[in-house]
């Protein structure tokens, strides 16, 4: 049973492009979270979506950020215009429909030069 | 929201010891999760344990809900153990994680 997938490992873009993570939930999960680990400043929640919905997104940034989970395909965080401040590990995390254990994925690596 | 509080900050061992990390909460919560961070970055489910004791080969955890605290115990440590070691508490929909505890094994 393959875990959490994350794409791509390691994402190089320069100020102002755009950047596209992508998170394939492990099979029979339906439940998707977003992380973000800064340097310095820890783990923090961004969002949780089910598919075609957003269901909290209290942790994301106003704007530049999106997220989305479709009825097919895999989740995708979406970052615009990236900034040297959006450089961290991007962690996706999955969970059952009883939403209670969280399996995370490897984690992309932004670094905005 | 809530606060969760991890000691000791960094820890150094040499091979072989034993070691206990503690995880403070300031509320009531339903699910708490222990995680590896390993040197490549990756995050590794240790236990789920929202209450009671776990053990899983050299490692075990105590959750004591009543009295918010969590423990982490790491027998017979080996170089492969070196890495950060979170836990998180479940508050709503999300994982609160503390700062972390930084491990360092010794040959």
């Amino acid at each position: 049973n393959a875990g959490v997938m994350q794409n791509p490992r390691h994402l190089v873009r320069r100020r102002g492009q755009e950047a596209r993570l992508r998170c394939s939930p492990m099979k029979g999960h339906s439940h998707v979270y977003w992380y973000r680990q800064l340097p310095e400043e820890g783990l923090k929640f961004m969002v949780y979506l089910q598919k075609e919905n957003i269901i909290d997104e209290s942790g994301m940034p106003k704007e530049r950020f999106s997220a989305e989970f479709p009825k097919e395909g895999p989740s995708i965080l979406r970052i615009q215009q990236v900034v040297r401040g959006d450089s961290a590990a991007y962690f996706c995390a999955s969970s059952p429909p009883d939403g209670v254990e969280q399996y995370f994925g490897p984690g992309t690596r932004l670094t905005v030069t | 929201g809530i606060q969760v509080e991890q000691s000791p900050p960094d820890l150094i061992l040499q091979e072989g010891a034993n070691s206990t990390l503690r995880c403070n909460f300031s509320d009531s919560v339903n699910n708490l999760q222990w995680f590896h961070q390993n040197p490549w970055g990756q995050l590794i489910n240790l236990f789920y344990i929202p209450s009671g004791t776990k053990q899983n080969g050299r490692l075990s955890a105590t959750t004591v809900a009543t009295e918010r605290y969590s423990l982490l115990y790491i027998s017979s440590s080996q170089t492969t153990d070196s890495g950060v070691y979170f836990c998180a508490v479940l508050y709503g929909n999300k994982l609160v994680f503390g700062a972390g505890t930084i491990l360092r094994v010794k040959s």
